[in-house]
């Protein structure tokens, strides 16, 4: 089954405005870690944030910030003001502590204009 | 601190040939992962290695693919024979520790074409 899904495969916007990205999640651990991953064209996977299933405050760093709402398992992450350099495939990835592998999603590509 | 390497970076071979990829993690990080990431696809776990044992090899096909990872350092991942749907780039990550919070530092990754 599907444990990460992003319904997002491209999305477009405009320099200096917000975006989110969508993701939902499938797991019947109570504790489980959600990563956001940013892969610009030169294919290095790059760390944005994480977000714990205990974490009670939703998860910041810089402009990044996750959407955490664990009730719709969803962890969508949102991106202010946003830069052309953000253009980028974005993923998705969760890990379950009843297995320690880490999971992605399909990725998002997002592209910002000018 | 320097990140995790990995050589080569570009490969091409014809099919039913042999090859192998090396990776370096962060120096202190004892947990090594490799992904196979096809392309328009997210990455998919092949093997993970706590210190030089393995943890999860469920994901890789055994027939054809091995990895080592000798002294808890660095590891190779080998195909023998490839096949054309190997095609991909493969990543190599490493974290401090398995836990489920921990962050994985990935390289940048060897992009295999199988003619």
């Amino acid at each position: 089954a599907q444990k990460i899904t992003q319904t997002q495969p491209g999305m477009f916007v405009q320099e200096k405005e917000a975006v989110t990205l969508d993701c939902t999640y499938d797991t019947s651990d109570q504790s489980y870690g959600l990563f956001w991953y940013k892969q610009p064209s030169s294919g290095e996977m790059i760390f944005l944030i994480y977000q714990g299933s205990y974490d009670e405050q939703n998860a910041t760093e810089g402009r990044y910030s996750l959407n955490f709402q664990k009730a719709r398992k969803s962890a969508n992450l949102v991106i202010s003001a946003s830069q052309l350099g953000d253009s980028a495939m974005y993923f998705c990835a969760m890990r379950e502590t009843s297995g320690s592998r880490l999971t992605f999603g399909e990725g998002t590509q997002l592209t910002v204009n000018p | 601190e320097a990140g995790v390497a990995q050589s080569p970076r570009y490969k091409i071979i014809e099919k039913r040939q042999s090859v192998a990829f090396w990776c370096n993690p962060i120096s202190g990080h004892a947990t090594l992962y490799w992904y196979q990431q096809i392309l328009g696809q997210g990455p998919k776990l092949l093997i993970q290695f706590q210190n030089n044992g393995v943890v999860d090899d469920s994901q890789l096909p055994k027939d054809r693919f091995s990895a080592e990872r000798l002294k808890g350092v660095d590891s190779t991942l080998k195909i023998q024979p490839a096949k054309l749907e190997d095609s991909a780039v493969y990543l190599c990550a490493s974290s401090l520790g398995q836990g489920v919070g921990y962050e994985q530092y990935f390289g940048p990754g060897t992009r295999l074409t199988v003619t």
